[in-house]
């Protein structure tokens, strides 16, 4: 089946420093690849997408390719700020059995420190 | 900008006892989605609907689960008698589309506890 794995949290960083948060996938044929981000007390919202290979999604400064050769879609930002803490889970959606439905990793915690 | 909405945001009840977690999906959406946060745990997918119908459900979706679209703006999901394993946070989700590139949006969710 489908599934999705992220690197262990939290992520503590300074402001203004580079982030990467690793995430890799499984899954038959191609999927769409998705980062959403859930700030203290709020639901998850979308932050970015792509629905091919080699496609980057990117929204806030934030991006992450597509690389169906290392089944990745790494998310980066080259500078962080304070607002960026959050937690940040990478989805896959398959479209299997009919419907679709989106397989979650477990998600990273950020914090960013001043 | 539309939203998903669910009421209530927390719900406290005993073992045994039914709950209705209610959503209201962004207006000109046709799919709908419950997932499931245990704490601590993944996000976990419950069920998808569309026309009415449920397009699929998974192994967590049992017997004590049941969703309905009971007017044109509501989606419920019903659990019977509910389990203390049943404590998780439930999001509700919609999307314009049920393709697999399509974006589903989310609640704020509802924290169940149950006692």
């Amino acid at each position: 089946g489908n599934s999705v794995t992220q690197m262990e949290g939290p992520v503590t960083l300074s402001e203004e420093a580079f982030l990467t948060i690793n995430c890799t996938y499984t899954a038959t044929g191609y999927p769409s690849l998705f980062w959403y981000v859930q700030y203290p007390g709020e639901g998850l919202q979308l932050l970015l997408k792509a629905t091919k290979a080699d496609d980057k999604g990117s929204n806030k400064g934030f991006e992450a390719t597509y690389r169906k050769e290392t089944t990745s879609f790494h998310l980066e930002k080259g500078s962080v700020q304070v607002s960026d803490s959050a937690v940040y889970f990478c989805a896959l959606n398959g479209l299997t059995g009919g419907g679709n439905k989106l397989t979650f990793g477990t998600g990273t915690q950020l914090k960013v420190e001043l | 900008e539309p939203e998903v909405t669910q009421t209530p945001s927390h719900q406290v009840t005993q073992m045994g006892q039914e709950v209705i977690l209610r959503c209201v999906p962004i207006s000109n959406h046709l799919y709908f989605y419950w997932y499931r946060q245990i704490l601590g745990q993944k996000v976990e997918f419950l069920v998808s609907f569309y026309n009415n119908e449920i397009s699929e459900k998974s192994e967590i979706f049992d017997d004590q689960f049941s969703v309905e679209r009971p007017d044109g703006s509501n989606f419920t999901l019903k659990i019977r008698s509910t389990k203390l394993e049943d404590s998780a946070m439930y999001f509700c989700a919609s999307s314009e589309q049920g393709t697999g590139t399509d974006t589903q949006y989310f609640g704020p969710g509802t924290r169940l506890t149950v006692l």
